[in-house]
């Protein structure tokens, strides 16, 4: 039993096109996560939902778009796709916004590459 | 700003004991994290701190100092399945669940 499920795992686009990453978690946790990690393996943190409320919003652009029908999922749409989008990303969960003392459960990810 | 340091890179070699540190220079402060991310695959958790001190766990610890924004990951026994990225992150805000990660340090472990 996957915990925190992305499709897909691989996807090759080309520029200008608009494609949307899948995530779900089977955890009950009630926050999930946004993760962007470049070609130098950096992490960093996109945007995040606590019970379908948006709480963080980084500085990304607004071709970006997550949506979140319920606690249990979380997409990411992206519009216009560029080169620059190209990256590993990855979905995350975990229970509440103050008690984090077991971090995040990151799904598998997905390798998104813009030709 | 928020910035987290580690080495880029070390190699260490199998049966011995290797540490990796991680500086931080955060906002604020409310927990930081040790993530093990072996090639192709996600960031699993291995440690938690956020009192100052080492938590022990099996072949794994992590030790705090929270007035130096200072913590290392010591890896003993070491064994060619330890070869992997290691991430220290960084909680800095208690009110939000944001989590600051480093660029990660990878760890080759040789023969």
């Amino acid at each position: 039993d996957t915990a925190v499920s992305q499709t897909p795992k691989y996807l090759v686009t080309q520029m200008g096109n608009d494609k949307s990453i899948k995530c779900e978690q089977n955890l009950g946790h009630d926050t999930m996560y946004w993760y962007k990690q470049d070609s130098k393996k950096f992490l960093k943190i996109m945007f995040s939902y606590n019970n379908k409320e948006l709480i963080i919003n980084e500085t990304v652009p607004n071709r970006f778009s997550p949506k979140s029908p319920d606690k249990a999922h979380l997409n990411l749409h992206i519009n216009s796709l560029e080169l620059g989008d190209s990256a590993v990303y990855f979905c995350a969960s975990s229970q509440g916004r103050g008690q984090l003392s077991y971090g995040y459960t990151f799904g598998s990810g997905t390798r998104l590459t813009v030709v | 700003g928020q910035n987290i340091d580690q080495p880029t890179e070390m190699t260490a070699t199998e049966g011995a004991i290797v540490q990796i540190n991680c500086t931080y220079q955060t906002s604020g402060f409310n927990g930081l994290f040790w993530y093990q991310q072996h090639a192709g695959e996600a960031p699993t958790f291995l440690s938690y701190n956020v009192l100052d001190g080492l938590e022990e766990k099996g072949r794994f610890s992590s030790f705090l100092s929270r007035s130096k924004g200072y913590s290392y990951l010591l890896l003993k026994e070491l064994q060619m399945k330890d070869s992997a990225s290691y991430l220290c992150a960084v909680r800095a805000d208690s009110s939000a669940s944001k989590i600051i990660f480093g660029s990660g340090t990878r760890l080759s472990i040789r023969p």
